[in-house]
């Protein structure tokens, strides 16, 4: 079993929709929790940032930490096409040098 | 501001031949590392070096050696590629803080 899931999708929605993406980890020492975006042919880019539970806005985004089911979550809302992209979901813990466990991402397809 | 730069972008190898990949970051950054991203792995972590005159190993070390040859530059080495090493390479940096790692473009290796 992998550290962290992440469906792979695709997950192909019309532009305006809201969108869910989601992970789950089995690791209970995880305490710091980020999505990150990624366009094709290029390097992953950070999103969000969230330390321990709770919610995280940014715009048209929102990440939620929920550390008793050990699920992480990222919302889109209003998706545009320029969202089109692999969504990276990335743990880490205290004193770990910084060095980020990935999910395996989610590519999403937003249609005009 | 060039952030972290990789190169070559494009490698094509035969089995058995050697190749270094050259990172370089001018953010000032301490902590550097290289990530390997296959489909449906997500990305892995190969090696990473915490501060200048440190290495260690990450998840998938084997077949590949690294120098930090100073603060600026992370350099990986396949000594004798295989075709299981045959993925898209990231180099990445880090100040600290949360951690947010800054990717490079990739680089590209085939091994045949």
């Amino acid at each position: 079993q992998k550290e962290v899931e992440q469906d792979p999708g695709p997950l192909s929605v019309p532009e305006g929709a809201i969108v869910s993406l989601n992970c789950t980890y089995s690791n209970s020492a995880f305490q710091y929790f980020m999505w990150y975006r990624q366009y094709s042919r290029k390097g992953p880019e950070l999103l969000m940032y969230t330390y321990s539970s709770g919610n995280k806005e940014d715009g048209r985004f929102t990440a939620q930490v929920d550390k008793s089911s050990k699920y992480i979550s990222l919302f889109i809302r209003d998706s545009q096409p320029s969202d089109s992209a692999t969504y990276l979901c990335a743990m880490s813990w205290v004193d770990s040098s910084y060095k980020l466990i990935f999910g395996s991402g989610t590519r999403l397809l937003v249609r005009p | 501001n060039a952030g972290v730069t990789q190169t070559p972008k494009f490698q094509v190898l035969k089995t058995g031949q050697s190749m270094t990949l050259q990172c370089a970051q001018d953010m000032n950054h301490n902590s550097m590392y290289w990530y390997r991203q296959d489909p449906g792995m997500g990305l892995r972590l190969i090696y990473y070096s915490a501060s200048e005159g440190t290495t260690d190993k990450g998840e998938v070390p084997n077949g590949y050696n690294v120098s930090r040859l100073n603060k600026r530059e992370f350099s990986l080495r396949l000594e004798s590629a295989a075709p299981s090493q045959t993925s898209v390479y990231f180099c990445a940096s880090t100040t600290g803080g949360t951690g947010e790692l800054f990717f490079g473009e990739g680089s590209r290796l085939t091994v045949l």
